[in-house]
């Protein structure tokens, strides 16, 4: 069965301070692997794209790390801010439009 | 440029009544589709649709109907509203099918009671 897990479900940390969030897979095939920032009350906001052969890659203070032999991902946030606080989806595609979701880890940033 | 629009941002049903929730998108994107977001599941797919006049079935669209008769607009109708669509309703639309990444709307809200 096709799923995505993500961990933590949740996490707290300070501002200022960078986090790592996991993601590992059971999709197959395998397109690429996005990772999506979800604001309270808002949509999806697309972060990173990745395909098989790219293990890296960055957006600002966000990079996205890929293995695609241990079908693990990782979303590293560096210098954390406030509005960094919001839902980390990630999202495996299988292809077209079969997209697996991941229920999301749900980031607060204190000041 | 606007994006994806959705309306309602919230509605409250009683069951059996009916409705459409509006999306609409001004990026001339091909693909749109219509997802449900639960809490503690991932977004899982409703209905999608390749372009005016196509459109198909995704993993969740008992109840539900789609139509798409101009490129824009996605319209998702509720035939007759049960207590099981109670949920966060987000239209997402891309440029084409795979391998883009998706612009969501900021979603509706509802509720059937």
């Amino acid at each position: 069965k096709n799923q995505v897990e993500q961990s933590p479900q949740s996490l707290i940390i300070l501002e200022g301070k960078n986090c790592t969030l996991q993601c590992n897979y059971t999709v197959s095939p395998f397109s690429n692997l996005r990772w999506y920032k979800q604001d309270t009350g808002r949509g999806p906001v697309s972060l990173t794209i990745m395909t098989f052969s790219e293990n890296t890659k960055s957006n600002g203070r966000y990079t996205a790390t890929l293995d695609a032999d241990t079908k693990q991902s990782s979303l590293h946030i560096t210098a954390s801010q406030l509005s960094d606080s919001a839902s980390y989806i990630c999202v495996v595609s299988a292809g077209g439009n079969k997209l697996v979701f991941g229920a999301g880890t749900i980031l607060r940033v204190k000041s | 440029n606007a994006g994806v629009t959705q309306t309602p941002k919230f509605q409250v049903l009683k069951t059996g009544q009916s409705m459409t929730l509006q999306c609409a998108q001004d990026m001339n994107h091909e693909y749109m589709s219509w997802y449900r977001q639960d809490p503690g599941m991932g977004l899982r797919l409703i209905h999608y649709s390749v372009g005016a006049g196509i459109t198909d079935q995704g993993e969740v669209p008992n109840g539900y109907n789609v139509s798409r008769s101009t490129t824009e607009d996605f319209p998702l109708r509720l035939l007759s509203a049960a207590p099981s669509q109670t949920s966060v309703y987000f239209c997402a639309s891309s440029y084409a099918i795979s391998n883009y990444g998706y612009t969501f709307g900021s979603g509706t809200r509802l509720t059937v009671v």
